[in-house]
């Protein structure tokens, strides 16, 4: 089936260093996609997302960039510091008749080093 | 805004027994999706509501089930619990089926 992956389980970055997390989908029908941070104990908080009509979109200290040609999405946190500590999910979003759902990928573990 | 809020926070229950979980979406917000959370599997989708109709379900047994009231709240139903259900339960509720707000989830435990 279609699946939303990840191509690394944990990151770790210097505090201050810019950091870049990648994610592969593989549904072409997907238009919307999704940027999630979780913290330990907490529900996934929305980042940054993208519609399939964009290759890039940006906010503060992130930017996030599609690749429709490879399938590709990726996460870039500028700065990073130690409260970006958490687990990083990209989700797809695809319509197929009425129906609408995320797929999400298995998750990135960014730790930021002192 | 009030977010998304789940009751209850904590549950433990034993094997065979059923457990009802419940969900109160941002204000405004007409869609209401569950999602189970397990080391294991990651995030994988339960169902969604939107306007008290279930939209789309995702791969589960029929012993999970929901449903939504008018208000937009929505209870998740799993029953005959078995060891591997214990996860944690999120919610997300959206106004537009797109982007999706998550509540801080219900971690079911079951013994």
């Amino acid at each position: 089936g279609e699946s939303v992956g990840l191509h690394l389980p944990t990151l770790s970055v210097q505090e201050g260093d810019n950091s870049i997390i990648n994610c592969a989908y593989s549904n072409s029908a997907s238009d919307y996609f999704i940027w999630y941070k979780q913290e330990s104990g907490k529900g996934p908080q929305f980042i940054i997302d993208i519609r399939s009509n964009m290759d890039k979109r940006q906010g503060q200290r992130v930017t996030v960039l599609l690749n429709k040609t490879v399938k590709h999405l990726s996460l870039q946190i500028a700065a990073t510091q130690p409260g970006d500590s958490a687990v990083y999910f990209c989700a797809e979003n695809a319509l197929s008749g009425s129906a609408r759902q995320l797929t999400f990928g298995s998750g990135t573990q960014l730790t930021v080093l002192p | 805004k009030a977010g998304v809020t789940q009751t209850p926070r904590y549950l433990i229950k034993t094997r065979g027994q059923q457990v009802t979980l419940s969900c109160s979406p941002i204000s405004g917000h007409r869609s209401v999706s569950w999602y189970q959370q397990t080391p294991g599997q990651g995030l994988q989708f339960l169902f969604e509501y939107f306007s008290e109709t279930q939209r789309n379900k995702g791969n589960f047994p029929g012993r999970f089930s929901g449903r939504q009231f008018s208000n937009s709240r929505s209870e998740m139903n799993v029953s005959t619990l078995e060891l591997g259900d214990s996860a944690l339960y999120l919610c997300a509720s959206s106004w537009d089926r797109r982007e999706q707000f998550f509540g801080p989830g219900t971690r079911l435990t079951v013994l």
